[in-house]
């Protein structure tokens, strides 16, 4: 167990919903980085947050935001999704923002129909 | 520029044996090269990671040889288990500020025969 938690685990929803994927980074980690998994693009950054700030920026759509709370919890809202939106999206997080270990949650997984 | 390229996409050994698998990467900026173990059902974990000034490191029965001039790196498991069977990614990035963007490489599934 990474401490890294993530809810849902899976949702299904249809195309041109809105779906909210929520982080509980690990006690004391400062940081939280949300990446998306699929067959086909593999693992792909998303975009990091550091003490509710953002940090840095990946291929994140545009229908695609999130943010880190005071509290330091994450959220992912997926808005107008596709079907290509399908895949596993990962929380993941650290003590700080740099070159150090990164804890991946679980996942959750979002098929869209 | 931002690649990882990884091979072999999957690999089988025999118990006892050594898995080798590979990574290159294009860009020199990067400074971190860690390598992920990811279970069915689970998210990554690091297993072992290496930074460019060192040629190579090993935890146990894990070892990263690092080549930086001809930007290949990999990963030895050595005296394989079945218990290894996994999908290990390799990964790269480049520490700008206080940001972290791992690239990661397409996976290799490693199936551990007993």
């Amino acid at each position: 167990d990474s401490g890294v938690t993530q809810t849902p685990k899976h949702l299904i929803t249809a195309t041109g919903q809105r779906v909210t994927l929520r982080c509980s980074p690990r006690s004391g980690d400062l940081s939280v980085y949300w990446y998306q998994q699929s067959l086909d693009q593999g693992l792909q950054f998303l975009i990091q947050y550091y003490n509710g700030e953002e940090r840095a920026k990946g291929n994140i759509l545009e229908r695609f935001s999130a943010q880190q709370f005071p509290d330091l919890h994450s959220e992912l809202n997926l808005s107008s999704l596709e079907l290509g939106d399908s895949a596993l999206y990962f929380c993941a997080s650290s003590v700080w923002g740099g070159r150090n270990t990164i804890y991946f949650g679980e996942g959750s997984w979002l098929t869209v129909v | 520029q931002q690649q990882v390229k990884q091979s072999p996409q999957s690999l089988i050994v025999q118990k006892g044996g050594i898995s080798i698998i590979n990574c290159a990467y294009e860009n020199t900026a990067f400074d971190y090269f860690p390598w992920y173990q990811q279970f069915p059902g689970k998210g990554p974990a690091l297993l072992i990671a290496i930074r460019p000034d060192v040629s190579e490191k090993k935890e146990g029965r894990f070892t990263i040889s690092f080549n930086k001039s001809a930007k290949q790196f990999s990963l030895h498991i050595m005296d394989s288990q079945p218990g290894d069977s996994a999908t290990y990614f390799c990964a790269a990035s480049k520490s700008i500020q206080g940001a972290q963007k791992l690239v990661f490489g397409q996976g290799t599934r490693l199936t551990i025969n007993p």
